[in-house]
């Protein structure tokens, strides 16, 4: 199995702009979660999906982000408009059950 | 609220020595699994172990080993014959048994170096 696949590894753009995250979890896994990672605040859990449903999303820290889950091999993570302090890499991870899998993230710079 | 706390934001260990990274949590929960994920300069957080609480034999990986007291709430990490390829960011994780909701808390993270 080739693990979660984020892409892309390296996402730089513009204040205000929309910036799109994508994740293919691991084939079989009913979990999906996504993280962002900061100097500051560590590891944080912004969402998480099981069979594709958001379950909670109490850490997506505005509404200027939103995540789907269309399938079970696709999610996305969206943020717009993006702003600077928006600034982080954003990790995706799946399970099946106790252990959590992760992609290589995305680092994303807002400018 | 589940809380775990790494006290030690960097360690140093001189190549083939041994070094314990130290974590502690809270919970009320009596069921729960910890783990130790590491993540090396390329970004990837890779799981080094695992321990269910209800099984009193620490883990071991390797020549990494746990030392999980439950009641003290503690689950160090034991690196033994440190090599250059540990140098990386560990972090210590929490996650409750027996829920599909299947949330993990993680800690701020140690970032250990490897000296030649």
């Amino acid at each position: 199995d080739a693990g979660v696949i984020q892409s892309p590894r390296h996402e730089v753009t513009e204040m205000g702009q929309e910036v799109t995250l994508r994740c293919k979890p691991i084939s079989g896994h009913d979990y999906l979660f996504w993280y962002r990672q900061t100097m500051m605040r560590g590891l944080e859990l912004l969402i998480y999906f099981n069979n594709n449903v958001p379950i909670d999303d109490s850490g997506m820290p505005e509404d200027r982000f939103s995540a789907k889950m269309p399938n079970a091999s696709f999610s996305t993570l969206k943020i717009q408009p993006s702003e600077p302090r928006d600034s982080a890499v954003y990790f995706c991870a799946s399970s099946a059950w106790d252990i959590q899998y992760f992609g290589a993230g995305t680092r994303l710079s807002v400018l | 609220a589940q809380t775990v706390t790494q006290s030690q934001p960097e360690m140093s260990v001189q190549e083939a020595e041994t070094v314990t990274l130290s974590c502690t949590y809270d919970t009320s929960e009596s069921d729960y699994y910890l783990f130790w994920y590491k993540q090396p300069p390329s970004r990837q957080m890779i799981l080094v172990i695992r321990q269910e609480a209800y099984k009193q034999q620490n883990a071991t990986e390797n020549r990494f080993s746990v030392n999980f007291q439950k009641a003290a709430k503690s689950f160090s990490l034991k690196i033994s014959d440190s090599q250059l390829g540990d140098a990386a960011m560990y972090f210590c994780a929490y996650r409750r048994a027996r829920r599909r909701d299947d949330k993990i808390i993680f800690g701020k993270g140690t970032r250990l170096h490897i000296l030649p």
